[in-house]
């Protein structure tokens, strides 16, 4: 079974940082662009960042660009985010989610079609 | 504000159809593909539909999605209690170089 599972998320105060782990079990995690989107309480989701399957290319959303970095270890199966001069605004509950993939027409979703989840973590930033 | 917008609201009674609209621009629904995700309250988004109008194994036939210009929309017929949820629209964005969501579009089954 597909599984990924996050972990990291706290309390943190403005300016200081965190890092992320999404750790994945069950696919071959080095064929796929992995993604973090995050939601704010009572809010929508908003895309954060994206990583390709061998971590050569990456893409962040204009909130979090210099201050957010994503990486990944293929060795380890995990994707991170390295979250840097937290704000306020930065609350909310992270997801890392995978690339979507349709093994029978070979499909492969992109940065933008996203088919396994995780239970997401919750970063509180405030002091 | 979304870079994609939809309606905040939408409503229907069991076995009516239901249909949620997502506006964008040139740069995102008008030059890339649109997917649909479902997320109930607690839990994680799940992918309802990409590429405009393909449904994941698993999502039922009720579902469907189409896309036109800069708009798309996702319809459900046969509406069920357990399709009450919200419902996201997301696109690549090529000026932003990323990812844009809709606001959300909650589903009420009255």
């Amino acid at each position: 079974e597909e599984q990924l599972m996050e972990s990291g998320g706290g309390l943190v105060q403005p300016g200081g940082s965190l890092r992320l782990s999404c750790a994945a079990s069950g696919f071959t995690f080095s064929r796929f662009v992995m993604t973090w989107v995050r939601q704010a309480p009572g809010k929508g989701l908003e895309w954060v960042s994206g990583i390709s399957g061998s971590g050569g290319g990456t893409h962040y959303a204009d909130s979090v660009k210099g201050r957010f970095t994503v990486s990944r270890d293929n060795s380890k199966n995990t994707v991170y985010l390295q979250m840097n001069s937290l704000r306020a605004e930065d609350t909310a509950v992270y997801y890392c989610a995978k690339e979507y993939y349709d093994i029978l027409t070979g499909y492969y979703g992109g940065l933008d079609a996203f088919d396994i989840w995780g239970q997401g973590t919750m970063v509180t930033v405030s002091s | 504000q979304s870079v994609l917008t939809q309606p905040p609201s939408a409503s229907g009674t069991p076995g009516q159809k239901v249909t949620i609209s997502c506006s964008g621009s040139r740069s995102n629904i008008g030059s890339n593909t649109v997917n649909w995700y479902q997320q109930f309250p607690g839990a994680a988004p799940k992918l309802l539909m990409y590429s405009n109008n393909q449904r994941p194994s698993g999502v039922p036939d009720r579902f469907s999605g189409s896309k036109s210009g800069t708009s798309a929309s996702l319809a459900i017929s046969g509406l069920q209690s357990e399709d009450e949820a919200d419902y996201y629209c997301a696109a690549w964005d090529d000026s932003l170089n990323g990812v844009v969501f809709g606001g959300g579009t909650k589903l009420t089954v009255l």
